[in-house]
């Protein structure tokens, strides 16, 4: 099967522009996350999607982070205004997860943003 | 809380035994999970566990979980040089994951 697929996969913006990133889930994932993952450090939670509504996005900086997940298969997550520490690499991943079963997530490659 | 540990570094000789620990606080997690990444790639499942197993063994892969201590540890027997990367524990606690620092293991020859 297809893997995640995310693009683009490398940006370098200047601090205050604004950045979107893409991501298409494997097919028939009912779940996709966003993970920020900031050099040297383990992945962080920004948002979970299920299906098309939020389930968490409790680490979201919502001043400037959003995301949507429009007929609960592709996903986008724009920063506006970026800022230098928003310099790091966002993962994208989904997962399975039918009837409540927890599932494994599955990665794509990332998207390295560098703020200057 | 939510919080998982891992040494940053391990460094092994080619044909020996690896070991990776991970320690983690949430005694409510369902699954504990081990992630590979190799430089400029994403995350790649490499193995997880119920927590209610004690054990699972893939391949050079075992994985022994400690539930009392809140302890897991990856084995990869026979390393190679092509295992060199960042091994990520993670804990999956109400649908989300989290996610230790990473171990940099690396492999000489």
């Amino acid at each position: 099967e297809a893997g995640v697929a995310q693009s683009p996969r490398y940006k370098i913006i200047e601090k205050r522009q604004s950045v979107a990133f893409w991501c298409n889930p494997i097919s028939g994932h009912a779940t996709l996350y966003w993970y920020q993952q900031i050099l040297g450090q383990g992945p962080k939670l920004l948002i979970q999607f299920q299906n098309n509504g939020v389930v968490d996005d409790s680490q979201l900086p919502k001043d400037r982070f959003s995301a949507e997940r429009l007929k609960g298969v592709d996903s986008t997550l724009k920063i506006q205004p970026a800022k230098l520490e928003d310099s790091a690499v966002y993962l994208c991943a989904s997962s399975l997860d039918r009837q409540g079963a927890d599932s494994p997530l599955h990665f794509g490659n990332g998207t390295r943003l560098t703020v200057t | 809380g939510e919080d998982v540990e891992q040494s940053l570094f391990l460094s092994v000789r080619e044909g020996d035994s690896s070991v990776i620990n991970c320690t983690y606080t949430d005694s409510s997690s369902t699954y504990l999970y081990w992630y590979k990444q190799e430089p400029g790639a994403g995350l790649q499942l490499l193995t997880y566990i119920f927590s209610n197993m004690d054990m699972k063994q893939d391949q050079r892969l075992t994985v022994l979980l400690n539930k009392k201590d809140k302890h897991l540890s990856l084995r990869i027997a026979d390393t190679q040089t092509g295992d060199s990367a960042i091994y990520f524990c993670a804990e999956r606690v109400g649908g989300k994951l989290i996610f230790g620092q990473g171990t940099e293991l690396s492999v000489k020859p």
